[in-house]
């Protein structure tokens, strides 16, 4: 069956603009979870989302917002955005907490 | 808050060797850990999920082992070959974190032909 997809692969963006990010997870797949993927800090959990609610929010300032649709593809948002916003963003998918996550290919953003 | 460290950061052998990369984790209520891989440029491909009551874990030429109380993992790769050389991490996901894994900052491995 078909993997997790994340649209678009890359993003050149302005400071101040404002972006969002699509993810697709797999089929029969309730749970989408984001990550920030940067040299300097590494994999950083962004948010998760369960059947449309967010039940888990990492660290990140309130730029950063997601949301999930009843058909389980989830967006996340960045508004104003910085230049230490670039980097690759990754979507994660999984039947249930404690299973297995599988990873998209990534959207990598690059703020100018 | 949990922690996650692997050791080396970075490691070179020739092909056909066996190794080891190791993951430590300071909070030992963990409900899982699992072990990546990513490619250059890539996501991450799901390699073994090791549950709490496990103690390890095999796929092919790949072993992982938990020991919870010592919060140690191990991942051993044997007769490693050039298609191996890719960054390899770690996460675990803590008791009641709903899919949040902690991640490790990698072991970046190069297996020379």
């Amino acid at each position: 069956k078909a993997g997790v997809t994340q649209t678009p692969r890359y993003l050149i963006k302005t400071r101040g603009q404002q972006v969002t990010l699509s993810c697709s997870p797999i089929s029969g797949h309730r749970s989408v979870s984001w990550y920030q993927q940067t040299p300097g800090q590494g994999l950083q959990f962004l948010f998760e989302y369960f059947s449309e609610t967010q039940r888990n929010k990492g660290n990140f300032p309130g730029r950063f917002s997601g949301r999930q649709f009843s058909n389980s593809r989830s967006e996340m948002n960045v508004s104003t955005l910085e230049l230490g916003d670039s980097a690759l963003y990754l979507c994660a998918s999984s039947l249930a907490s404690g299973q297995t996550q599988y990873f998209g290919p990534g959207t990598r953003l690059l703020v100018l | 808050k949990q922690e996650v460290t692997q050791i080396p950061a970075a490691l070179s052998v020739p092909e056909g060797e066996n190794l080891v990369l190791n993951c430590s984790f300071t909070d030992s209520a963990i409900y899982n850990l699992q072990w990546f891989r990513q490619d250059p440029g890539k996501g991450l491909t799901s390699l073994l999920l090791i549950q709490s009551s496990q103690r390890e874990q095999t796929s092919g030429r790949l072993n992982a082992s938990l020991d919870k109380s010592s919060g140690r993992s191990t991942l051993y790769i044997a007769a490693s070959q050039p298609g191996d050389s890719a960054t390899y991490l770690c996460a675990v996901e803590n008791n009641n974190a709903g899919n949040m894994l902690t991640f490790g900052g990698g072991t970046r491995l190069m297996v020379k032909p």
